[in-house]
């Protein structure tokens, strides 16, 4: 596999599911990124993590969990969400966070309805 | 409050001819311009970018301008092509950022290349 992987890429659940959805990169980057993609708005970063420890936290509600076991895996932890929670959740990586290497890649997302 | 923004929610142009996409942004300390490609059901794809100590940046068929003084960028495509009829989004790193990796995204125009 090349690129950046999601899965799933369809997701339904309940609100008192608890679900995880899954990203790997297979680009050697060391940093990765949770996005959000709500209809009618712009893409709302959520998490970064660079070699594995979190750099930006956009204040997310901590019913969203990320984890980052190593540079090629993101994990987003689901539990209790709302139903305006539904939205397109997009998995970036890039080379690095700062310098030229900066362009993220992103991954072809996880359509997530909350019911 | 919206630091980067693209007001034109769609775009219409004949193959063969430019295609210009605009943004304006608020924020002087962004320090590095990037633009994005959407198809449905797929990622972002990166097209191009731009250092804010640059005004231009050309590869192949696709030119982003910077217009500092203006706080504007746009990205021109010469010759349209059918194929390039996707959402094209503009984002924006702050340089307080540039430790963070956090790029802020505009809402995305939508260009629709006529054969």
């Amino acid at each position: 596999e090349t690129g950046v992987t999601q899965t799933p890429r369809h997701l339904v659940m309940g609100m008192t599911n608890k679900k995880s959805l899954k990203c790997e990169q297979h680009l050697g980057h060391n940093a990765m990124y949770w996005y959000k993609q709500s209809a009618k708005k712009p893409l709302e970063l959520m998490f970064v993590y660079n070699f594995k420890e979190q750099t930006e936290n956009n204040s997310v509600p901590s019913r969203f969990s990320p984890e980052c076991p190593n540079s090629s895996h993101l994990f987003l932890h689901l539990h209790t969400l709302q139903p305006e929670d539904s939205a397109l959740y997009l998995c970036a990586s890039s080379q690095d966070i700062a310098g030229a290497s900066y362009e993220q890649y992103f991954g072809p997302g996880t359509r997530l309805t909350v019911t | 409050d919206q630091q980067v923004k693209q007001n034109s929610p769609s775009l219409s142009v004949q193959e063969g001819r430019i295609s210009i996409l605009n943004c304006d942004y608020t924020n002087s300390m962004f320090d590095y311009f990037l633009w994005y490609k959407k198809y449905p059901a797929e990622g972002p794809t990166f097209l191009i970018s731009i250092s804010s100590i640059k005004d231009k940046n050309e590869d192949g068929r696709f030119t982003v301008f910077l217009n500092k003084s203006a706080k504007h960028l746009s990205l021109h495509i010469v010759p349209s092509q059918p194929g390039d009829s996707a959402v094209y989004f503009c984002a924006a790193r702050g340089q307080g950022s540039s430790n963070t990796g956090k790029l802020i995204f505009g809402q995305g125009t939508t260009l629709q290349v006529k054969p």
